[in-house]
Formats: C-alpha cells, structure tokens, sequence
C-alpha cells in the first residue's frame, strides 16, 4: 500500500495567516492526489483534485500543488470556516489511502 | 442533486455482523461506482472497497478482504456494505461515497455517516 505523510499533524494559526500543510508519498503518485476539509461531525469534503484542481464552489483562498511525491495545501488568507481537520488521499493505486490528518485549530 | 443517504446507528456485540444501508438520489444509480470509507474514533479515514452497481465487479482493501462484502440492489437505488467477525476495532463511522467526476477518482459526493459501536 503506498503510504501517505502529513505534516504538521496539527496547526495552530490566526484569521488572516497563510497556512501550508504538506503531503507525501512512499513512492511516485505522478498527479494522483486530493485534498479534503472535514469538520466535526460531517463527512469530508472534497477541496482540491488532481493535485491543484479546485473544486466546483470550493474557495479560491485554496490552492494545491506538486507531482511525484510531495505535495502542498495552501490556504491564502485563513477565515473562521477554515478551521478543520484537512486530510490527503493519493488514488494512483487502490487501497486508496489517506494521510493522518493536519488538524488546524486557531 | 446527487444525494447519498445512509441508514441509522447500530450497536453490535463482538463476533456479529453489520449491515449498513446507502440510498442514492438525483442520479442514475448505475452511472458511478460506490465506494466505502471508515473512521475510527479521533482517526484517519480508511477505504474500505467500491462496487460497479452496473456491472457488480467489486473491490476491497487487502485489510478487510473476507470480512467485508458490498452488494447492490439497482431497483431500489441502494448500496450495502456488510462487516462480519466485528471486533471492538470495527467501531467507526461508515461512510459510502461516489465519485462523479469524470477526469478525476475523487469522492465528491459523500453519505451522512453510520456510526457502528461494537460493544459487550
């Protein structure tokens, strides 16, 4: 299974920060790789897809990028909404696999 | 719009099986795959296995082969996911979830969650 590595585990920041959490692969996923918010007591939400694809009506203050093994969520300009777990999920290969989670508190 | 609706909260005890319920809506049922998604109490989430509603073809994560079993009922627009052998592990909210998109495997549409408790 190809295993996949947050970081931070967790964040704390304040409205207005930009905030960058990181994702990697244990091996080459070229693009294959989203990103999804979930708050607590909701199912996640798809943010960004194919590495740096918003999203239908997801905010541009988010924004993706990378390929191979490491990749990046950026939020530009944090708002109260945007405090939420964010989890990685590469789909180069089943099983799918998610990263730990980047629990991002003020 | 594309809804998934799944069936309510189950306590089980150690050794039984479960079976969780996902009414689709707003879609032809048979367009998207229907994957399965768990997590564990404050854990990551962990895909469970995905099934072809048009086809029946299925797959399951390596982990839960031989305790999980996804099957489908097309007339009624409803997906099942079957966990047997639970142990206190087991113990999560069960998600099932499509993926609609048509250039990229991501889920995008999720259920509400099931929370399974497995308890003596």
């Amino acid at each position: 299974d190809i295993q996949m590595t947050q970081s931070p585990s967790s964040l704390s920041a304040s409205v207005g920060d930009r905030v960058t959490i990181t994702c990697r692969a244990s091996r080459i996923i070229t693009k294959y790789l989203n990103w999804y918010q979930q708050k607590p007591g909701q199912a996640p939400n798809l943010l960004i897809h194919s590495a740096s694809i918003l999203q239908s009506g997801v905010s541009s203050r988010f924004s993706g990028s990378g390929s191979g093994t490491d990749f990046s969520l950026t939020i530009s300009s944090l708002q109260p909404e945007d405090f939420a777990t964010y989890y990685c999920q590469q789909y180069s290969n089943t099983p799918y696999t998610f990263g730990q989670g980047t629990k991002l508190a003020i | 719009q594309v809804r998934l609706i799944q069936s309510g909260a189950e306590v089980k005890k150690p050794g039984a099986s479960v079976r969780v319920s996902c009414e689709a809506s707003g879609y032809t049922f048979t367009a998207y795959a229907l994957h399965w998604v768990r997590q564990a109490p404050g854990q990551t989430l962990e895909w469970m296995g995905w099934i072809n509603p048009a086809t029946g073809n299925r797959g399951y994560s390596n982990k839960l082969q031989g305790r999980v079993t996804l099957t489908t009922d097309t007339s009624a627009s409803r997906g099942y996911m079957e966990l047997s052998s639970l142990t206190s592990e087991d113990t999560a909210v069960y998600y099932c979830a499509v993926m609609t998109l048509p250039t990229a495997e991501a889920l995008d549409v999720w259920g509400q969650g099931t929370m399974v408790t497995v308890s003596s």
